[in-house]
């Protein structure tokens, strides 16, 4: 079975620095997708990022980009130039690519605070 | 861009009263996911619906059902309600091959059993 770990229950930045939230992940699968889903005190489940495995280049969202590292089976969000606005919980997930229908497998949560 | 619509927003029920939670997927979407949020908690799978029919169960408590409509909208029915369905309800959907079939949250409803 997949699992999802997310080792930093919460972190702290600086107003306009630089920070990066960790994900690992288990799998014996080749082919699946990986997730950022940030959400805020509105509780609201937004999508902050998504990472196919088969593809080598990082994706990038604007201030958003990640680190995949598919042989250590890593998967790490960094937020540049942070704001007030990005303060929320991200959770890192990953899905199969293998069965369409297979539901997201989440990490526990990284709380993110700005520090203004 | 059209969102899933979720609704009620929030509500409100005393302890073994029903509830019914609905939800519109984005337009074209065939796949429908239920999520149960507790706080603190990361959400937790409940069911899901791939082109009207059930495709995949999670921890779906018996009183709960649910199923999906011709007009592709589903809806979640929640009866004997107890303190602990006291949570935050997630309806999402996402398209077969489309976006690295990612899933895509509505706003959620919140439900308060008392």
């Amino acid at each position: 079975a997949q699992t999802v770990t997310q080792s930093q229950p919460e972190m702290s930045v600086q107003e306009a620095e630089t920070v990066t939230l960790s994900c690992t992940y288990d799998t014996s699968e080749s082919d699946y997708y990986l997730f950022w889903y940030k959400q805020p005190p509105s509780r609201q489940m937004i999508l902050v990022i998504r990472q196919e495995a088969y593809k080598q280049q990082n994706a990038t969202e604007n201030r958003f980009s990640v680190n995949f590292q598919k042989a250590a089976k890593s998967f790490s969000l960094k937020i540049s130039d942070s704001q007030l606005g990005d303060a929320a919980m991200y959770f890192c997930a990953y899905r199969s690519a293998e069965d369409s229908n297979y539901q997201l497998i989440w990490g526990a949560g990284t709380k993110l605070i700005i520090k203004p | 861009a059209a969102g899933v619509i979720q609704s009620p927003r929030h509500l409100i029920k005393e302890k073994r009263e029903t509830a019914t939670l609905k939800c519109y997927p984005i337009p074209r979407h065939d796949t429908v996911y239920w999520y149960q949020q507790g706080p603190g908690q990361d959400p937790q799978f409940l069911i899901s619906f791939y082109e009207k029919m059930q495709s995949d169960k999670g921890s779906i408590p018996d009183r709960f059902s649910a199923q999906q409509f011709s007009d592709y909208h589903s809806e979640l029915n929640m009866s004997s309600l107890e303190l602990g369905d006291s949570a935050l309800y997630f309806c999402a959907s996402s398209l077969t091959g489309g976006n690295g079939n990612t899933i895509y949250f509505g706003e959620g409803s919140w439900l308060t059993v008392v």
